[in-house]
């Protein structure tokens, strides 16, 4: 079974337009990781946030946490053609040392 | 650092038939993770191992898989008399202990006709 379950499973926007993907998993975190897979390749780590953040910013990606609700939102602003890729939520187990992927959100970024 | 390496990228073969995959992971990482992927899904998680010891194994892994790590180097993943079902994107990643994010390979892209 997978701990996290990204909402909405499919985005199609245009460039230059925001995306969310939001995620909400079942357990308790010590942190939440966010991944990008391009069609047929490998993921790549993006961005990770501590259970004692609310909010972190990379570049134009920006992830908020809310324990309380046990979600997280990725935010992707100002999209380009090339961010269009599956983006997956991952949680680790409490020894760390294991990833749960949820079934991610495939973003089409239209030019 | 060359990154996480997959080989071979593609790999058909017939039902029965025993397939072997390899994974080169970066070479200050300590731990090592087999990921299987069907097409429109997450990651499952298979197996895992810090240096050469195996510490855990998922119940997906079934005794037709095997998977190794000698010298806590490269890793194979092995399986045998393969299925249609197990037609799948093997993913192998990476990691420093402590560190939390994973560096994935591009994965071995299995099909079993």
């Amino acid at each position: 079974s997978q701990q996290g379950e990204e909402d909405p499973q499919a985005l199609s926007i245009q460039e230059g337009e925001n995306a969310t993907m939001n995620c909400s998993y079942k357990t308790s975190i010590n942190n939440l990781q966010w991944y990008r897979q391009n069609s047929g390749r490998g993921l790549v780590h993006l961005i990770l946030i501590r259970s004692n953040e609310r909010e972190k910013h990379s570049g134009r990606l920006r992830v908020t946490l809310d324990t309380s609700k046990k979600s997280s939102s990725l935010l992707i602003t100002a999209s380009r053609a090339a961010d269009t890729a599956s983006y997956f939520c991952a949680t680790p187990n409490n020894a760390g040392n294991m990833l749960t992927f949820g079934g991610g959100t495939r973003l089409m970024v239209k030019p | 650092d060359t990154g996480v390496s997959q080989n071979p990228r593609h790999k058909i073969t017939k039902r029965g038939q025993n397939v072997t995959f390899r994974c080169d992971p970066i070479s200050e990482h300590n731990r090592l993770y087999w990921y299987r992927q069907t097409l429109g899904q997450g990651p499952e998680f298979l197996t895992y191992f810090q240096n050469e010891a195996q510490l855990e194994k998922s119940r997906l892994l079934s005794d037709r898989f095997s998977a190794e790590r000698p010298k806590g180097s490269f890793s194979t993943l092995e399986i045998q008399r393969t299925e249609q079902g197990d037609s799948a994107m093997y993913l192998c990643a990476s990691s420093r202990e402590g560190g939390y994010g994973y560096t994935f390979g591009s994965g071995t892209r299995l099909t079993v006709v």
